[in-house]
């Protein structure tokens, strides 16, 4: 079945310093793959998505994600935090198989605070 | 720019009242979700409509119906609500139910039951 795995419960990093979330997945095929972010008292804002092609992807917000299909992980980095990147952030992967096709399966999201 | 709109935004029920959260979406998708968010779970998909006249069952179905009203609304009704379903719950749409159709979200309805 599938599955995310998102390490980090909570991560705290200072403004200016650089970003890695991590976020492991189980699938058998080739995956879908999101990343989403979620602000307090918000729904969820979807920062990019891989779906084949190259595995660096480009999302808004000045953030990016690598697909690393030997390590099953898809991690979101960024150069340099702002505060306005604390949020709370979501992976999520997608099923292209028989009864669950189309559905998003989420990891339980990484909490990420950002020091003035 | 609406997207998805969810209503109510907040809710306080007692045990066993029953009550339908409404969502509706302005973005031509002809698939929508509800999910429910819990601290520390993610989201968990509760029910889905892959096209107007079709509902499907997520991961955590027990305790919910749906209703595809058309293809801009779909709603989420508790029969007889349950503190265990004190959630925040988001309904979403895709322009179809495919892998390379992003899921848009709604702001949520936080939904305490006493």
């Amino acid at each position: 079945a599938q599955s995310v795995t998102q390490p980090d419960i909570h991560i705290t990093v200072s403004e200016g310093a650089s970003l890695e979330l991590r976020c492991n997945y189980s699938y058998g095929a080739t995956p879908y793959l999101f990343w989403y972010v979620q602000s307090p008292g918000q729904g969820l804002q979807l920062l990019l998505k891989y779906f084949s092609g190259d595995t660096l992807v480009q999302g808004i917000k000045g953030f990016e994600a690598e697909f690393k299909r030997s390590q099953s992980s898809f991690n979101l980095r960024k150069p340099s935090v702002h505060w306005s990147d604390a949020a709370e952030y979501f992976c999520a992967v997608g099923s292209d198989r028989g009864s669950t096709l189309g559905r998003l399966y989420f990891g339980r999201g990484t909490q990420l605070t950002v020091w003035p | 720019n609406a997207g998805v709109t969810q209503t109510p935004k907040f809710q306080v029920l007692k045990t066993g009242q029953s009550m339908t959260l409404q969502c509706a979406q302005d973005m031509n998708h002809n698939s929508m979700y509800w999910y429910r968010q819990d601290p520390g779970m993610g989201l968990r998909l509760i029910y889905y409509s892959a096209s107007e006249g079709t509902t499907d069952k997520g991961e955590v179905p027990n305790g919910y119906n749906v209703s595809r009203l058309n293809k801009r609304e779909f709603s989420l009704r508790l029969e007889s609500a349950a503190p265990s379903q004190t959630s925040v719950y988001f309904c979403a749409s895709s322009y179809q139910t495919g892998n390379n159709q992003p899921q848009h979200f709604g702001d949520g309805t936080r939904l305490s039951i006493l």
